[in-house]
């Protein structure tokens, strides 16, 4: 089965930074990559996603970029906030296979520091 | 107000009893899932139902047990040969077929074992 590889595991940044997360997968076949941010005590929602025929996707001061030759993924944040805290969740999941079931790394403990 | 609602958010188990978690959606969707939710583990798969009266075990469906008798509504039952089931559980569901769709989460239900 895939194997969802994120790193790092905690990340800690300074107001207006940037914060680059990373994930590597196993499966050739998964093409659809989407990441979910969870709040302290909240849901986990799903905050950008990106499909293997792209290869980057911006939505304002998110993006995240796609190497399918080297099986990995990254999400980039721009001039950090501190609502911008929370841990963050990449998955992956083939949409050739039955279930579609999306797996998940291991998250990431984003804090911004004001 | 469509969503996912998992209740109770707080349970107190004694060892050796079975427990009940409940997850009811209102957004029409064919496809269900339970996760466990461990610091430092990410989201692991338990059980999912693709559609009503079917269900397939996860990665970690060991000491659980579901039923899908309802499109609204998917029960996990902890039993007591879950060695460990102190977790947080998160119920979510999305569109079958929709391997690039949105999973929408329940705020979870924090079960602990006394």
């Amino acid at each position: 089965g895939e194997n969802v590889e994120q790193h790092p595991s905690t990340l800690s940044v300074q107001e207006g930074d940037s914060a680059v997360i990373k994930c590597t997968y196993s499966d050739s076949a998964s093409n659809y990559f989407p990441w979910y941010k969870q709040e302290l005590g909240k849901r986990p929602q799903l905050i950008i996603d990106i499909r293997s025929n792209v290869g980057e996707k911006k939505d304002q001061r998110i993006a995240v970029t796609l190497n399918k030759t080297a099986k990995h993924f990254s999400l980039h944040i721009t001039e950090t906030q501190p609502e911008d805290s929370a841990v963050y969740f990449c998955a992956a999941s083939s949409t050739q296979t039955g279930a579609n079931n999306l797996f998940f790394g291991t998250g990431t403990r984003l804090t911004v520091i004001p | 107000d469509g969503g996912i609602t998992q209740s109770p958010k707080y349970l107190f188990r004694k060892e050796g009893q079975n427990v009940t978690l409940s997850c009811e959606q209102n957004l029409n969707h064919d496809a269900m899932y339970w996760y466990r939710q461990d610091p430092g583990q990410g989201l692991r798969l338990i059980y999912y139902s693709q559609i009503v009266n079917d269900f397939q075990k996860g990665d970690i469906a060991e000491g659980y047990s579901v039923s899908r008798e309802k499109k609204e509504s998917f029960p996990l039952t902890v039993t007591s040969a879950q060695k460990n089931p102190t977790a947080f559980y998160l119920c979510a569901s999305r569109l079958a077929g929709a391997g690039t769709g949105e999973l929408f989460f329940g705020e979870g239900s924090r079960l602990t074992v006394l």
